[in-house]
């Protein structure tokens, strides 16, 4: 158990609705990643936030796509007029800065949210 | 580009050794990563390595790094049945004050009993 959780586990929507997933990260982490799974392929990042400061976005986070951070806890990915490209797995992964004895780098990730688009 | 490539899939017997293999493009890739999937679930972190070193060993899992060929290798000893998944590498990318991970496609191990 990694500590990150997300919901809902699971969302079937129909092509054209708005969807919103949620992401809690461990508690002590300020990092917060958001990246994508489609069958068969690893996942792919799409943005990061430090505390509440998103920093970086991917060319993948097309204008429908919007994420927050609004206290620098938990975050939200919305995808506003869904289409069918847009099933996939959502994966939230978190990280810390400079925990004692671990690398900065390792990013724990949660169980995911699968979307599918009808 | 950032293209992380593996080989698709693995079949080994109980008890034998797997060895599944990585090659990544970024040699400024500061540590590069293996993660495990059991299906339905999220990604768990195995293991890592740190680009200046050539092999980690952490219990049944052997890392293998070399940096000159950018080729990264996973050895499970004594590969059981519950380490049936697929296996990602992934190599850190630098952006602004952390990294995100470029995976591969996964190699899916099967253990045959």
């Amino acid at each position: 158990d990694t500590g990150v959780s997300q919901d809902p586990r699971h969302k079937i929507t129909k092509r054209g609705q708005n969807v919103t997933f949620r992401c809690d990260p461990i508690s002590e982490h300020n990092r917060l990643y958001w990246y994508r799974q489609t069958l068969g392929q690893g996942p792919e990042f799409l943005t990061y936030f430090q505390n509440e400061a998103q920093l970086e976005k991917s060319r993948l986070l097309s204008d429908r796509f919007s994420a927050e951070r609004p206290k620098g806890s938990f975050s939200t990915l919305e995808i506003q007029r869904t289409e069918q490209g847009d099933s996939a797995m959502y994966l939230c992964a978190s990280s810390s800065y400079g925990t004692s004895g671990r690398t900065r780098n390792e990013q724990f990730f949660g169980p995911g949210t699968r979307l599918t688009v009808l | 580009g950032e293209d992380v490539e593996q080989s698709l899939f693995l079949s080994v017997r109980e008890g034998d050794s797997s060895v599944i293999n990585c090659t990544y493009t970024d040699s400024s890739s500061t540590y590069l990563y293996w993660y495990k999937q059991e299906p339905g679930a999220g990604l768990q972190l195995l293991t890592y390595i740190f680009s200046n070193m050539d092999m980690k060993q952490d219990q049944r899992l052997t890392v293998l790094l070399n940096k000159k060929d950018k080729h990264l290798s996973l050895r499970i000893a004594d590969t059981q049945t519950g380490d049936s998944a697929i296996y990602f590498c992934a190599e850190s990318k630098r952006m602004d004050s952390s990294y995100k991970l470029i995976f591969g496609s996964g190699t899916r191990l099967l253990v045959r009993p």
